[in-house]
């Protein structure tokens, strides 16, 4: 078994849905939490990161973690076009990014 | 600002024969990284660099090298390619330990027949 899980989709939703992307992990020594944003054919790119349990919202989206479940969620509120991308889940036991796992990715499609 | 840098963008290669893929930065990260996507297996760590002079093997290291001589490049060698390695390559690079992003290249799609 993987030690992230994440919802494999794809997901279609209209312009203006709210979107919940998750994954789930089972390494209890994970603290830090990132998502990526990858647009076709290019590389991903840092879109939230978390430490620890908590929330934490940057414009329309919200980053969750729930350590005691072992599961995150990436919200995206008013759902735009320009967000149609494929969405990493990654974490890591310390402040080191080459210790990274990612999830295989929800590859989300908005459509007008 | 060019970030990482990727050549070449696209490869065919015959199986067999040798393929260096080249990454290089201008954000003088110390720490970098050579990643594989396969669909439905996800990035996968294949080789990563702490410092320039240093390197050590990821998760897949099989049938790939690394070099890392100076702060800027790290370049990837498949010493005799097969099927299995098609895949999309991607460099990234770190500040290092204390900074959990990763930035990543464009990507380098190898194709080996």
């Amino acid at each position: 078994q993987k030690e992230v899980e994440q919802d494999p989709g794809p997901l279609s939703v209209p312009e203006g849905a709210i979107v919940s992307l998750n994954c789930t992990y089972s390494n209890s020594a994970f603290q830090y939490f990132m998502w990526y944003r990858q647009y076709s054919r290019k590389g991903p790119e840092l879109l939230m990161y978390t430490y620890s349990s908590g929330n934490k919202e940057d414009g329309r989206f919200t980053a969750q973690v729930d350590k005691s479940s072992k599961y995150i969620s990436l919200f995206i509120r008013d759902s735009q076009p320009s967000d149609s991308a494929t969405y990493l889940c990654a974490m890591t036991p310390d402040t080191n990014a080459g210790k990274s796992t990612f999830g295989d990715g929800t590859t989300l499609t908005v459509k007008p | 600002t060019a970030g990482i840098t990727q050549a070449p963008t696209s490869q065919i290669l015959a199986a067999g024969r040798s393929m260096t893929l080249r990454c290089t930065q201008d954000m003088r990260h110390n720490a970098m990284y050579w990643y594989r996507q396969d669909l439905g297996l996800g990035l996968r760590l294949i080789h990563y660099s702490n410092t320039a002079g240093t390197t050590g093997k990821g998760e897949v290291p099989d049938g790939y090298s690394v070099s890392r001589a100076n702060t800027d490049d790290f370049p990837l060698t498949l010493a005799s390619a097969v099927p299995s390695q098609t895949s999309v390559y991607f460099c990234a690079s770190s500040m290092g330990q204390g900074n959990t992003e990763a930035f990543f290249g464009q990507g380098t799609r190898l194709t080996v027949v």
